[in-house]
């Protein structure tokens, strides 16, 4: 099985900050790498597929980077309405999350 | 506006079978994408269960294979979910999606809680 790993689990940021995620996978899993938004109570929100590519009515603060087995996820500036947890997932075997990062107020 | 709900009982006994269905709105199952049950529970975080083609064609997580059916009807436009011998380790969030190919997710349904409790 290919095992996920987020770091950090939580990281405390303010509005307008650039924020990092980085996702690890346990081998190489190429670009296969997608990332999800999930706030409490909801489902989670498709970010971004193929490690960079941003899904449709994503906003362009979000950017995804990295292949083989190192990923990030950037907001380059933090807005209000993204402090969440986000969730990397791989689907070159089957398919395994990340743990996730909550993302809160500093 | 494609939408997905889940219905279904929201408790199950221990050794029973879970049973939930999707409705799908705003896309027919018939078209080209697959459709995907995936749960998450505190402890385990998300979990992706099973994938269905409207052709019949399936893919399970190995660790779920031997107690899941995953069924698509194309008349109704919805598909199920039937997981046998429950523990209360597979009390969770129970959601629904949309494949669009490769194994990711852009549309989800809400999800529904189910609980295995005697």
């Amino acid at each position: 099985d290919i095992q996920m790993t987020q770091s950090p689990s939580t990281l405390s940021a303010s509005v307008g900050d650039r924020v990092t995620i980085t996702c690890r996978a346990s081998q190489s899993i190429s670009s296969w790498l997608a990332w999800y938004q999930q706030k409490p109570g909801k489902a989670p929100k498709l970010l971004i597929y193929k490690a960079s590519t941003l899904e449709s009515g994503v906003p362009s603060r979000f950017s995804g980077s990295g292949s083989g087995t190192e990923f990030t996820l950037t907001i380059s500036s933090l807005q209000p309405d993204d402090f969440a947890t986000y969730y990397c997932q791989q689907y070159i075997n089957y398919v395994a999350f990340g743990q996730g990062t909550k993302v809160e107020i500093k | 506006q494609v939408q997905l709900q889940e219905s279904g009982p929201g408790l199950v006994k221990p050794s029973e079978t879970l049973s939930l269905t999707c409705t799908v709105s705003g896309s027919s199952i018939s078209s080209g994408y697959y459709w995907v049950w995936i749960r998450q529970t505190p402890g385990k975080g998300l979990e992706w269960i099973g994938t269905v083609h409207h052709s019949g064609r399936t893919n399970f997580s190995p660790s779920l294979k031997s107690r899941v059916t995953v069924a698509a009807d194309t008349a109704k436009n919805h598909f199920s979910l039937h997981l046998t011998s429950v523990t209360d380790a597979d009390t969770a969030v129970y959601y629904c999606a949309r494949c669009p190919g490769q194994l990711v997710f852009d549309f989800w349904g809400q999800g529904t809680l189910v609980t295995v409790s005697p």
